[in-house]
C-alpha cells in the first residue's frame, strides 16, 4: 500500500546549524505535501506546505523542496534555535480519487544550546 | 487556539465500558478527521468526513464508531476496547479534502 518514509528518526544539531529532514512517498498521484511540528504534549501544527506544481517554497528560516520525479521532499531549517526542538512529521496527500493523507513516522529534532 | 476543541482531554476506561470522544471545530471547515497517535508510530488516519459524509474508513475495528451530525461536530464512540487501543486520539479539520489540517489538542485514552 501507499506509504511515506521519513528520515532520520532523530536528529541533534547545534544551535545555529541547519537541519534537514527527508521524506519519500510511494503514490505518484500525491499532490500536497505538508510538514507539521509537534512540541511535547501539544497538537501537531502546520509549519509549511508545498503543492506538486512548485519545486520549492520558503518561509523565513524554513524551506521545503519537492522532487516529483524521485518522489521525495525535504524540510530545511536554517539557523536552528532551541525552540525548534520538537517532532516533525511530513505527510503526502491526494484529494482526487480515493482520499489519502499519509504521515511519515516523525523526526525528533533536538537543538543543543 | 486553533479553533478545534476536543473533550475529554483524558479518559480512562475499562474494556467493557462505552464512552464517546467529542470534537468541535469553529473554523467553518468542511472536512473532519480522526487520527490515532501511538508512541513511536506514525499518525494513523482512522476516519474522514467531508460535508458530514464518511469518505474514508481505514480498516478500523468496529469497536470504534464515528458519528458526524454536522460539519462542525465529530464523535468517536468507543466500546469493548482493548489495552492496545490506548493512545492519543486527535481530531482535525480542513477547509476541504487535501488542504492543511488543523488539529485539536487530543484525548489521551487509557484502556485498563
Amino acid at each position: 500500500g501507499e506509504n511515506v518514509e521519513q528520515h532520520p528518526s532523530t536528529l541533534s544539531v547545534q544551535e545555529g546549524d541547519s537541519a534537514v529532514i527527508k521524506c519519500t512517498y510511494s503514490d505518484s498521484a500525491s499532490n500536497y505535501f505538508p510538514w507539521y511540528k509537534q512540541e511535547l504534549g501539544k497538537r501537531p501544527q502546520l509549519i509549511i506546505d508545498i503543492r506538486s506544481n512548485v519545486g520549492e517554497k520558503k518561509d523565513q528560516r524554513i524551506a521545503v523542496t519537492l522532487n516529483k520525479t524521485a518522489k521525495h521532499f525535504s524540510l530545511h531549517i536554517t539557523e536552528t534555535q532551541p525552540e525548534d526542538s520538537a517532532v516533525y512529521f511530513c505527510a503526502a496527500s491526494k484529494a482526487s480519487g480515493t482520499y489519502k493523507y499519509i504521515f511519515g513516522t516523525g523526526t525528533r529534532l533536538k537543538v543543543l544550546a | 487556539e486553533t479553533g478545534v476543541t476536543q473533550t475529554p482531554r483524558h479518559l480512562v476506561m475499562g474494556m467493557t465500558n462505552k464512552k464517546s470522544l467529542k470534537c468541535e471545530q469553529h473554523l467553518g471547515h468542511n472536512a473532519m478527521y480522526w487520527y490515532k497517535q501511538s508512541a513511536k508510530k506514525p499518525l494513523e488516519l482512522m476516519f474522514v468526513y467531508n460535508f458530514k459524509e464518511q469518505t474514508e474508513n481505514n480498516s478500523v475495528p468496529s469497536r470504534f464508531s464515528p458519528e458526524c451530525p454536522n460539519s462542525s461536530h465529530l464523535f468517536l464512540h468507543l466500546h469493548t476496547l482493548q489495552p492496545e487501543d490506548s493512545a492519543l486520539y486527535l481530531c482535525a479539520s480542513s477547509p476541504a479534502h487535501g488542504d492543511e489540517q488543523y488539529f485539536g489538542p487530543g484525548t489521551r485514552l487509557t484502556v485498563t
